[in-house]
């Protein structure tokens, strides 16, 4: 069975600092890993994706998202945090296979503060 | 181009009811998934359906059910409703169910009393 953990209920930082938002997996095959965020009274917005390729993946809102094979990690990040940025943070894996796709299993969120 | 739809926003109903929610997935995409989301046991996905099969089904009793038209929209049911059913109701859509990140309607609250 697949899994996702993100370990922090919630993350504060200060505005114009890095944020770090932790995102660990657990899949029998290769994950597909995705972020999305979700804003009050809203559904969720796709941030960034990893497929293959390039571990580092560059995605909305100057977000990005490092993949971690070995710590089966897919940490998001952003150099620069924004009052705006404060918002809940979803992290995401599903596994493609010839016999069918798992369907996208969600952590539990991060609710992320950022204080001007 | 208009994103995923869903209505209604938001639904009151009572203990034995049943409700049926819709979702218009985005112009061209063919798969649809839905979830329901609380705050004590977060995104749980409840079905996907692709071309009006359903792929995959979540862990949830029978009462809740789905469909999917030859036009892409969706409808999920839940019958003999209880006060846990109480939850925001998201419905996502995509090309296809691979790769290609879901894009989320902005939900049905659906409160049960």
């Amino acid at each position: 069975a697949q899994s996702v953990a993100q370990p922090e209920d919630q993350v504060n930082v200060a505005e114009g600092n890095p944020l770090t938002v932790k995102c660990t997996y657990s899949v029998s095959g290769n994950p597909y890993l995705f972020w999305y965020v979700q804003y009050p009274n809203r559904g969720l917005q796709f941030l960034l994706k990893y497929i293959t390729g390039d571990n580092l993946v560059k995605g909305s809102y100057g977000f990005e998202a490092e993949f971690n094979k070995s710590q089966t990690s897919f940490h998001l990040k952003k150099p620069s945090a924004l009052v705006s940025d404060s918002a809940l943070y979803f992290c995401a894996v599903r596994v493609v296979r010839n016999s069918g796709n798992t369907p996208l299993v969600f952590g539990k969120g991060t609710r992320l503060s950022v204080i001007a | 181009k208009a994103g995923v739809t869903q209505t209604p926003r938001y639904l009151i109903k009572t203990r034995g009811q049943q409700v049926t929610l819709s979702c218009s997935p985005i112009s061209g995409h063919r798969s649809v998934s839905w979830y329901q989301q609380t705050p004590g046991q977060g995104l749980q996905f409840l079905f996907e359906y692709f071309s009006e099969t359903q792929r995959n089904k979540g862990n949830f009793p029978g009462r809740f059910s789905g469909r999917q038209f030859s036009n892409s929209r969706s409808e999920m049911n839940v019958s003999t409703l209880e006060l846990g059913d109480s939850a925001l109701y998201l419905c996502a859509s995509s090309f296809n169910p691979s790769n290609q990140p879901q894009h989320f309607g902005d939900g049905t609250r659906l409160s049960i009393l």
